[in-house]
């Protein structure tokens, strides 16, 4: 099946730039997303990005995607405290979508 | 408009007691999902209801778990009797199109079992 791998931590200082990355398995996925988990919140979709894109940006999220290494990061610019959270990457399958384990993100003040 | 919603946000139950989760998917959302975190692993998929059939229960762990959907409207998911091994949390999702994936997800449930 599906297998989609994420590191579990990441700190970064106030002000830099957070990089997430996330390796996948299954090359035929069409969407490959970003979703973003605060404390007792559900998960949210922060973005998405179609397989025959190498990248998109949206306002400090930029989202690269390399097919051929099935790779697959999310970069925060300017990270604030207020993106601490747990980030999941998903690929999508026949019917539904496959995550990892989620990245959490800590802003050092 | 509301979003997806999941009752309850916590549930701590003994091993061997029967545990109903409840998701309301936003309202006119065919396709329903279930999905499960255990603590410190990835999300992951138990079943997808369309209207009221199961599409899709592949990911269901076992027999001790019970998923309906009855009117195509709310769902429901069963754990009886429940184990240790079930605990985790439990998020529902629904979305409009399966094609176009753009699923809104509830807060998910908290399930302990001790």
């Amino acid at each position: 099946g599906e297998d989609v791998e994420q590191s579990l931590f990441l700190s970064v200082r106030e002000g830099d730039s957070s990089v997430i990355n996330c390796t996948y398995t299954d090359s035929s996925s069409t969407y490959l997303y970003w979703y973003k988990q605060e404390p007792g919140a559900g998960l949210q979709l922060l973005t998405y990005i179609f397989s025959n894109m190498d990248m998109k940006q949206d306002q400090r999220l930029t989202v690269l995607l390399n097919k051929k290494d099935k790779h697959l990061s999310l970069r925060i610019a300017d990270t604030q405290t207020g993106d601490s959270a747990i980030y999941f990457c998903a690929e999508m399958g026949a019917n539904n979508l496959f995550f990892g384990t989620g990245t959490r993100l800590t802003v050092i003040p | 408009e509301a979003g997806v919603t999941q009752f309850p946000s916590h549930s701590v139950i003994e091993k061997g007691q029967t545990v109903t989760l409840r998701c309301d998917p936003i309202s006119g959302h065919d396709n329903l999902y279930w999905y499960r975190r255990v603590m410190g692993k990835e999300i992951k998929f138990l079943l997808h209801f369309v209207k009221e059939s199961k599409q899709d229960e592949s990911g269901m762990p076992n027999n001790r778990f019970l998923a309906e959907r009855t009117g195509g409207t709310y769902s429901t998911l069963k754990v009886q009797p429940a184990e240790l091994e079930d605990s985790g949390v439990y998020f529902c999702a629904s979305s409009q199109d399966v094609g176009l994936f753009e699923a809104f997800f509830g807060q998910g449930t908290r399930l302990t079992v001790v």
